[in-house]
């Protein structure tokens, strides 16, 4: 069947930290993957898109990296603040030009 | 550019009544996309569409029906509410292979 799972539900990380968070998917062979950001009562946002011929993006603080042969994406925040706390979630394009979604992993940024 | 707006912002329904939430975007895209968000089960995509006169199904579509008559317009249609319809219903759009824009989301409860 098919499946994204991100690594956690919760992340707790000390401010100045780098934060790390994982997205593994099965049975996709996928043209690209996104991160998005979530917070509270917000619709999410969009980060960072890395395709599949590509093995690492960055932006600013944010770097993430596509393993197509592991099937996983690693997200990073480096040099982590407080404002950073929110949801991340993952998204695969699945084929059909359909877009899922992983249910996300809850980033707490610890002054 | 008023990016993708949505209406209403807050709905209470009985069990059995129909409602429509409206989706509206001023950027052009072709892609438009319907998801529900439920506490610990992330973004589901219940249908999506591929441009004007095109939709297809997501991963719950039960108990939703969609249209696509023109570019900027995406309805979503409950037919007869059920308690199990009770989420935060949200709606995106993207150009074929980019970054996906959400509204700010209907939260609607199924009484």
């Amino acid at each position: 069947s098919q499946k994204i799972e991100q690594n956690s539900e919760a992340l707790n990380i000390q401010e100045g930290k780098t934060a790390t968070l994982t997205c593994n998917y099965t049975n996709y062979s996928p043209a690209y993957l996104q991160w998005y950001r979530q917070d509270p009562g917000r619709g999410p946002v969009f980060l960072l898109l890395i395709r599949e011929n590509e093995k690492e993006k960055r932006k600013e603080r944010l770097k993430v990296t596509f393993d197509t042969t592991l099937k996983q994406s690693l997200f990073h925040i480096t040099a982590s603040q407080p404002a950073d706390s929110a949801t991340y979630l993952c998204a695969l394009d699945i084929g059909d030009d359909k877009i899922i979604f992983g249910k996300g992993t809850r980033l707490h940024i610890l002054p | 550019n008023a990016g993708v707006t949505q209406t209403p912002k807050f709905q209470v329904l009985k069990t059995g009544q129909s409602m429509t939430l409206q989706c509206a975007q001023d950027m052009n895209h072709e892609y438009m996309s319907w998801y529900r968000q439920d506490p610990g089960m992330g973004l589901r995509l219940i249908h999506y569409s591929v441009g004007a006169g095109i939709t297809d199904q997501g991963e719950v579509p039960n108990g939703y029906n969609v249209s696509r008559s023109t570019t900027e317009d995406f309805p979503l249609r409950l037919l007869s509410a059920a308690p199990s319809q009770t989420s935060v219903y949200f709606c995106a759009s993207r150009v074929q292979g980019n970054e996906q824009f959400f509204g700010p989301g209907t939260r609607l409860t199924v009484l």
